[in-house]
């Protein structure tokens, strides 16, 4: 089977720094993604890890570590419109196919 | 804009009724997913299609039923609805549909009364 946590909520500071974490148990794992989704919209891709490590990409990074099941999306200089929900996903190489598996999200409120 | 197009935006129908939700992937991708997105369960992966062929199957209730057409776009059906079945039900695309990004559409909120 397969488990995600992610914390419900998180408040933050504009300017500030913040990292959400997520823990996984999956069988086969193949990849974690974090998509970002603002209420009632699309999720959006962020970022994509399967090995070991740090994925950097402009204000936003994305951690791995196989061996403990974990992963933190780390958010730089927050701005307002990065208040929304974060979503870890991972996938199997026992699934067929590419199928996602989502956590229940992290509400993220960023304040002034 | 991901690029997938999804039909209706919005829809309202009665318990016990049928309806069809649409999807077009983006232009070269031949994996559509569909997921459905309520308050209590998060993101929930029903059933993937690609190239016309059914590939894996989720959660999906036996009142629902998909289907992928030669010209690649998806839909989703759904019938003898009940209030639960209120949600945002996504679709997404990739171009293998193997472990790669997915572009997610805009969404369908259907609602049940």
């Amino acid at each position: 089977g397969q488990n995600i946590d992610q914390p419900t909520e998180m408040t933050a500071t504009e300017g500030a720094i913040v990292q959400i974490n997520c823990t996984y148990q999956t069988s086969g794992f193949n990849g974690l993604f974090w998509y970002q989704q603002h209420a009632g919209e699309a999720p959006t891709f962020l970022s994509y890890n399967v090995l070991d490590g740090l994925e950097e990409k402009g204000r936003f990074s994305s951690f791995l570590s196989r061996s403990k099941g974990y992963s933190y999306l780390l958010l730089k200089e927050l701005q307002m419109k990065d208040s929304a929900s974060y979503l870890c996903a991972v996938t199997s190489f026992y699934n067929q196919g590419g199928k996602l598996i989502f956590g229940q999200g992290t509400e993220l409120s960023v304040k002034p | 804009d991901s690029g997938v197009t999804q039909t209706p935006k919005h829809l309202i129908t009665a318990t016990g009724q049928r309806v069809t939700l649409r999807c077009s992937p983006r232009s070269g991708d031949l994996s559509v997913y569909w997921y459905q997105q309520s308050l209590d369960q998060g993101l929930q992966f029903l059933i993937q299609y690609y190239n016309g062929e059914e590939r894996a199957k989720g959660n999906i209730l036996e009142r629902f039923s998909a289907q992928q057409f030669p010209d690649l776009h998806s839909e989703l059906n759904l019938s003898s609805l009940e209030l639960g079945d209120s949600a945002l039900y996504f679709c997404a695309s990739s171009a293998r549909g193997d472990t790669e990004t997915q572009y997610f559409g805009p969404g369908t909120r259907l609602l049940v009364l």
